[in-house]
């Protein structure tokens, strides 16, 4: 395996589903992020983690829940989620250095539909 | 104002022409730009970045930047039908160096 994966790349869920997105990187990138893509809206920005720490949580509902156990894996919990949450997650990696010049690696996306 | 701006298109343009994307910011205090291209149901992919006025150049593409007039573009010269697809300019934030993406702007090459 190479680059960022994504599992699942397809999710329908109730409302009242539990469920879990799941993100790998195989770069040794130190840090690694969740956004959330809608139809005809910019890329938004959900949680980053840096050398496993959270540093960015954009005021994201808290039936969103981010884990990061290490620096490779990070992962999405959803629960009582809404219809307007169907979106494309998308999770991406980068090596963050001091210049602040992320170069964003991404995944292939988790389709989210929320009936 | 949105913090990355971009004309959501589509931009339609013949087979062989130049494609001109443009991008503004709001951020004085910017200093990373980037251009990423996504195919429809796929994920972006970084084309270009570009971190000092001017233009750089890659292959088909040219990336120009004037910071003061905060606005970035992307050059495809010689466009082929298998450029077409939406490109998102992002920016990084002066304070927190977050990067800030536009809604991307379609671009459709007609053979």
């Amino acid at each position: 395996e190479t680059g960022v994966t994504q599992t699942p790349r397809h999710l329908v869920m109730g409302m009242t589903n539990k469920k879990s997105l799941k993100c790998e990187q195989h770069l040794g990138h130190n840090a690694m992020y969740w956004y959330k893509q809608s139809a005809k809206k910019p890329l938004e920005l959900m949680f980053v983690y840096n050398f496993k720490e959270q540093t960015e949580n954009n005021s994201v509902p808290s039936r969103f829940s981010p884990e990061c156990p290490n620096s490779s894996h990070l992962f999405l919990h959803l629960h009582t989620l809404q219809p307007e949450d169907s979106a494309l997650y998308l999770c991406a990696s980068s090596q963050h250095d001091r210049s602040g010049a992320n170069v964003l690696t991404f995944g292939a996306g988790s389709r989210l539909t929320v009936l | 104002q949105k913090e990355v701006e971009q004309n959501s298109g589509p931009l339609s343009v013949p087979e062989g022409a130049i494609a001109s994307l443009n991008c503004t910011y709001s951020d004085r205090g910017s200093q990373s730009f980037f251009w990423y291209r996504q195919y429809s149901g796929k994920s972006p992919e970084l084309i270009m970045s570009i971190y000092s006025n001017g233009d750089k150049e890659d292959g088909r593409f040219t990336a120009q930047l004037n910071k003061a007039s905060q606005y970035v573009s992307l050059l495809i010269r010689d466009s082929q039908p298998s450029d077409s697809a939406t490109y998102l300019c992002a920016v990084t934030s002066g304070n927190t160096g977050k990067l800030i993406f536009g809604q991307g702007t379609t671009l459709q090459v007609k053979p």
